[in-house]
C-alpha cells in the first residue's frame, strides 16, 4: 500500500499569508494526486486533481504542484474562509489512500 | 446540479449489517467511477471502497474486505454499501463520492453516520 505523510500537522497563519503544505508519497505516483479541504461538520471539499489542475470554482490563490514522490499545496493570500484541515490524496492505485491531514489555523 | 444524498445510516449492533444508499442527480451517474470514504469521529479520511463506471469491478480496504459489498444501479442513478459483520471501528460518518477523471474525487455527498454499538 502507498503511504501518504504530510507536513506540518498543523499550522498557524494569518489573513494574508502565503502558506504551504507538504505531502509525500511511499513511492512515486505519477501525477495521480488530489487535496482536499474540509471544515468542521462538512463533507471535504475537492480543490485540486492531477497534482495542479483546479477543480471548477476554485479560487486561483489555491495552486498545487510536484511529482513523483513529493507533491505541495500553496495557498496564495489567505482569506477568512481558508482556514480548515487540508488532505491529500493517491489515486494511483488501490487502495487509494489519503495523508493525515494538515490542520491550519 | 450534482448532487449526493445518501441515507440509511444509524445505530448497529457489532455484528449486524446495515446497508447504506447514495441517490445521484445532476449528471451522468452512468460515467462515474463512484466511492464509499469514511471518517472516523475526530479522525482522518479513510477510503472504504470503489466500483467502476458500470459495477464490474469493484475494490475495498482491506478492513472491510468480506465484509462490505459495494454495489450500483445505473437505472435508478444509486449507490449502495452493505455492511455486514459490523464492528465497533466501523463506526464513522460514510461519505458517497464520484469520480469523472481517473479516481479523482469531483463530488461528495453531505455523509451519514453508522454508530456500531450494542
Amino acid at each position: 500500500d502507498i503511504q501518504m505523510t504530510q507536513s506540518p500537522a498543523s499550522m498557524s497563519a494569518s489573513v494574508g499569508d502565503s502558506v504551504t503544505i507538504n505531502c509525500r508519497a511511499s513511492r512515486g505516483i505519477s501525477n495521480n494526486l488530489a487535496w482536499f479541504q474540509q471544515k468542521p461538520g462538512k463533507p471535504p471539499k475537492s480543490l485540486i486533481y492531477s497534482t495542479s489542475t483546479l477543480h471548477n470554482g476554485v479560487a486561483s490563490r489555491f495552486s498545487g504542484s510536484g511529482s513523483g514522490t513529493d507533491f505541495t499545496l500553496t495557498i496564495s493570500g489567505l482569506q477568512p474562509e481558508d482556514f480548515a484541515i487540508y488532505y491529500c490524496q493517491q489515486y494511483d492505485g488501490y487502495p487509494i489512500t489519503f495523508g493525515p491531514g494538515t490542520r491550519l489555523e | 446540479q450534482l448532487q449526493l444524498v445518501e441515507s440509511g445510516g444509524g445505530v448497529g449492533q457489532p455484528g449486524r449489517s446495515l446497508g447504506l444508499s447514495c441517490a445521484a442527480s445532476g449528471f451522468n451517474f452512468h460515467s462515474y467511477t463512484m466511492h464509499w470514504v469514511r471518517q472516523a469521529p475526530g479522525k482522518g479520511l479513510e477510503w472504504v471502497a470503489s466500483t467502476s463506471y458500470d459495477g464490474t469491478y469493484n475494490y475495498y480496504t482491506k478492513s472491510v474486505r468480506g465484509r462490505f459489498i459495494i454495489s450500483r444501479d445505473n437505472f435508478k442513478d444509486t449507490l449502495h454499501l452493505q455492511m455486514d459483520s459490523l464492528r465497533p471501528e466501523d463506526t464513522a460518518v460514510y461519505y458517497c463520492a464520484g469520480s469523472y477523471v481517473d479516481n479523482a474525487v469531483d463530488a461528495w455527498g453531505q455523509g451519514t453516520l453508522v454508530t456500531v454499538s450494542s
